[in-house]
C-alpha cells in the first residue's frame, strides 16, 4: 500500500543546534501532519499542512518549530534551536483529503530524535 | 480540547478468543473515530475507522462500536490470531485531520 518515508531514522544532536526531520508523502496526498511521542506518552498532534500553509497547530508546536514543503519535495519539520525536552519520535502522516475515505492518515516509522 | 482515554493498556488472550478495546472520549464535536495498529518496529497501520452517523462498523474479523452517549468507542477483534498481536491505538477527531491518539493497548495473542 502506500508509504510515508522519514529520514533519518534516528537523530541524535546537541541542545542549541538545528534539526530538519524529512518526511516524503504519499504521492498523490494534500494534507500532511506532524505528530510528537514521547517515549511512554501518548502520540501527540503537533501541526497540519495544506496547500503552502500550516491551516492548525497544538501549544506543542513551539515557535521554535517550523514546516514547509519546497517545491513539492519533502515535507519538513526544522527545529531551531533545539532543547531538551523536544527529545521524542517524530511521526509525519499524510492524507489524501479530510472527508471519507479520503481523510485516512498514512504514517511514516518516525524519527526518534535525541537531543543531549 | 479533545481527550482520549484508552483503558487497557495491555491485554493478552489466547489464540481463537475475542479480544476487545475500549476508548472514551471527551468532545462532543470529534466524529470521526480511526484505529491505528503498530507492530514492532514498523509503522501506524490504519485498521478501521467509524464515523458519527452510524454505531457499528464491521470489517472481517473487526467490529468497532461507537456510543455518542457516553463518549465511547471499542474495537472487538474475533478469532484472534498470533499475527495480530502489536500496539492498538484508537483516536477522535473532530473533522478528519488533528487526530487525538488514546495511549495504546500492547494486545498479545498466546498462540
Amino acid at each position: 500500500g502506500p508509504k510515508v518515508l522519514q529520514i533519518p531514522s534516528h537523530q541524535i544532536i546537541d541542545m542549541g543546534q538545528m534539526v530538519t526531520l524529512n518526511c516524503d508523502p504519499v504521492s498523490n496526498h494534500l494534507y500532511f501532519y506532524w505528530y510528537k511521542q514521547i517515549l511512554g506518552q501518548q502520540m501527540e498532534f503537533l501541526v497540519n499542512f495544506y496547500n503552502g500553509k500550516v491551516m492548525e497547530k497544538s501549544k506543542l508546536f513551539k515557535d521554535q518549530f517550523s514546516v514547509e514543503r519546497p517545491d513539492g519535495s519533502y515535507f519538513t519539520l526544522k527545529i531551531q534551536p533545539t532543547a531538551l525536552e523536544d527529545s521524542a519520535v517524530y511521526f509525519c502522516a499524510s492524507s489524501l483529503g479530510l472527508g471519507g475515505r479520503k481523510a485516512e492518515q498514512f504514517f511514516g516509522p518516525g524519527t526518534r530524535l535525541t537531543v543531549l | 480540547g479533545e481527550k482520549v482515554e484508552q483503558h487497557e493498556s495491555t491485554l493478552s488472550v489466547r489464540e481463537g478468543d475475542s479480544a476487545v478495546i475500549n476508548c472514551t472520549y471527551t468532545d462532543t464535536a470529534s466524529s470521526y473515530f480511526p484505529w491505528y495498529k503498530q507492530e514492532a518496529g514498523k509503522s501506524l497501520h490504519f485498521v478501521i475507522d467509524i464515523r458519527s452517523n452510524v454505531d457499528r462498523k464491521q470489517s472481517q474479523r473487526l467490529t468497532v462500536l461507537l456510543d455518542k452517549k457516553a463518549k465511547r468507542f471499542s474495537l472487538h477483534i474475533t478469532a484472534t490470531q498470533p499475527e495480530d498481536s502489536a500496539i492498538y491505538f484508537c483516536a477522535a477527531s473532530d473533522m478528519g485531520y488533528k487526530l487525538t491518539f488514546g495511549t495504546g493497548t500492547s494486545l498479545l495473542v498466546d498462540p
